[in-house]
């Protein structure tokens, strides 16, 4: 059973333009919603994360948008740059005694120039 | 500081034969844990470790052990090597629990082939 469901599997983006990531979760006690960015050759590295008493939460380009009734967070990537080419993994966990993340299956983004 | 730190980076193994897969953190990390990533299939936990002695099974443990012998290191055996366990392997630590909102720290990789 996938408890994390992540959409597109690869995505291209022209520079300047805006990403999209979805992810979708099943289990109503996760609480917290991390992301992960993975460039080849590296293990990933935690990008942005957000709890679920927010909507949105914004780093620089980064924004992650939760809805909690309908169970979906999602990335944006705004003004996307070649850069940022790489696969990004959603995730979700609980707070409670030592619970583990549970990862999307990965979205393989390309900016082109 | 060096971080997690994996070795070996790539191997080829033949069925049937064992190895053990490296993993050191420097952080003073009390939680550790082994993901294998595969395409199409994200990162899916094998093992994981809230301290030393102690470990637990993730989603996909079944060939692999694992032991905790001190804080900075978690080995990940590989018993009698299959064709399916060939994949990417990724260590990582945590100061708390992921549900404690603590980040992950991975390594980069073991590159594992089994012919």
């Amino acid at each position: 059973q996938q408890q994390v469901k992540q959409s597109p599997q690869s995505l291209i983006v022209q520079k300047g333009g805006i990403s999209i990531i979805n992810c979708a979760y099943e289990n109503t006690a996760f609480d917290y919603f991390p992301w992960y960015q993975q460039f080849p050759g590296k293990g990933p590295a935690l990008l942005i994360a957000i709890r679920p008493d927010v909507s949105e939460k914004k780093e620089g380009r980064f924004t992650i948008s939760f809805n909690k009734s309908a169970k979906q967070f999602s990335l944006h990537i705004m003004d996307s740059q070649p850069g940022d080419s790489a696969t990004y993994f959603c995730a979700a966990s609980k707070q409670s005694g030592y619970s583990t993340l549970t990862f999307g299956k990965g979205t393989m983004l390309l900016v082109s120039p | 500081n060096a971080g997690v730190t994996q070795t070996p980076k790539f191997q080829v193994l033949k069925t049937g034969q064992s190895m053990t897969l490296q993993c050191a953190q420097d952080m003073n990390h009390e939680y550790m844990s082994w993901y294998r990533q595969d395409p199409g299939m994200g990162l899916r936990l094998i093992h994981y470790s809230v301290g030393a002695g102690i470990t637990d099974q993730g989603e996909v443990p079944n060939g692999y052990n694992v032991s905790r012998s001190t804080t900075e290191d978690f080995p990940l055996r590989l018993l009698s090597a299959a064709p399916s366990q060939t994949s990417v392997y990724f260590c990582a630590s945590s100061y708390a629990p992921s549900g404690n909102y603590s980040p992950l720290h991975f390594g980069n990789g073991t590159r594992l082939t089994v012919t």
